[in-house]
């Protein structure tokens, strides 16, 4: 079954950090790009970061660059995001999404598998 | 950067035609991909590319683009189908993925 499962989700005062995880199964993952959607209580889906399928290209929306950290590990078939310096601002659900290009910067907009969300709360 | 707009809210009648449209600046270089969320679940991919179905979504749906505007049209909408839409796309520069601010549809 083509699922993805993300982890590491908490309650974290302002300041402090948090490592989310997200497995991968049921597809070839180190062919596709992966990215982090995060979606605020009563908002819609916000992009937070991509990565393509080589870990070898990363990109991030303005507000968490220098802040978060995108990486893979195809070996382990895992994405990650590591989140410092975290504000009340980035409390929301996280999703991992996986990607229907192998790179970030493609014509075409497309994450076709979600996981379940992990939530990140601030406060 | 730039902006994806979308109309707040719309409605159908059951078994009807409805069409959900999504406008910027980027949709004049880049696709539009189109995402139905119902409540308490991930969003749902429905639409990519040119006009792309993943599988199992149904035939209804479809999707078209013109200029800087593009749209999300469901043939005979069903009951299902009551949700939350977004459109996504690059930013103007690429290196971004935008989504608009959502359009709920009713279903009545």
């Amino acid at each position: 079954e083509v699922q993805l499962l993300e982890s590491g989700g908490d309650l974290v005062r302002p300041g402090g950090s948090l490592r989310l995880s997200c497995a991968a199964t049921g597809f070839t993952f180190r062919n596709f790009a992966m990215a982090w959607v995060r979606q605020a209580p009563g908002k819609g889906p916000e992009w937070v970061s991509g990565i393509s399928a080589s870990g070898g290209s990363t990109y991030y929306i303005d507000s968490v660059k220098g802040r978060f950290t995108i990486s893979r590990d195809n070996s382990k078939d895992t994405l990650f995001l590591e989140m410092n310096s975290l504000r009340g601002e980035d409390t929301a659900i996280y999703y991992c999404a996986k990607d229907v290009n192998r790179v970030v910067v493609a014509p075409v907009v497309g994450f076709d598998i979600w996981g379940q969300g992990t939530l990140v709360s601030v406060s | 950067s730039s902006e994806l707009t979308q109309d707040p809210a719309v409605s159908v009648a059951l078994g009807q035609t409805v069409t959900i449209t999504c406008r910027g600046d980027s949709l004049g270089t880049f696709y539009a991909g189109w995402f139905q969320q119902k409540p308490r679940q991930a969003p749902l991919l429905v639409i990519y590319g040119k006009n792309t179905r993943p599988s199992g979504i149904p035939d209804r749906f479809s999707g078209s683009a013109s200029g800087k505007t593009s749209s999300l049209t469901i043939t005979g909408a069903q009951a299902e189908d009551e949700a939350d839409y977004y459109c996504a796309s690059r930013d103007t520069s690429g290196d971004h993925v935008l989504f608009g601010g959502g359009t709920k549809l009713t279903v009545l």
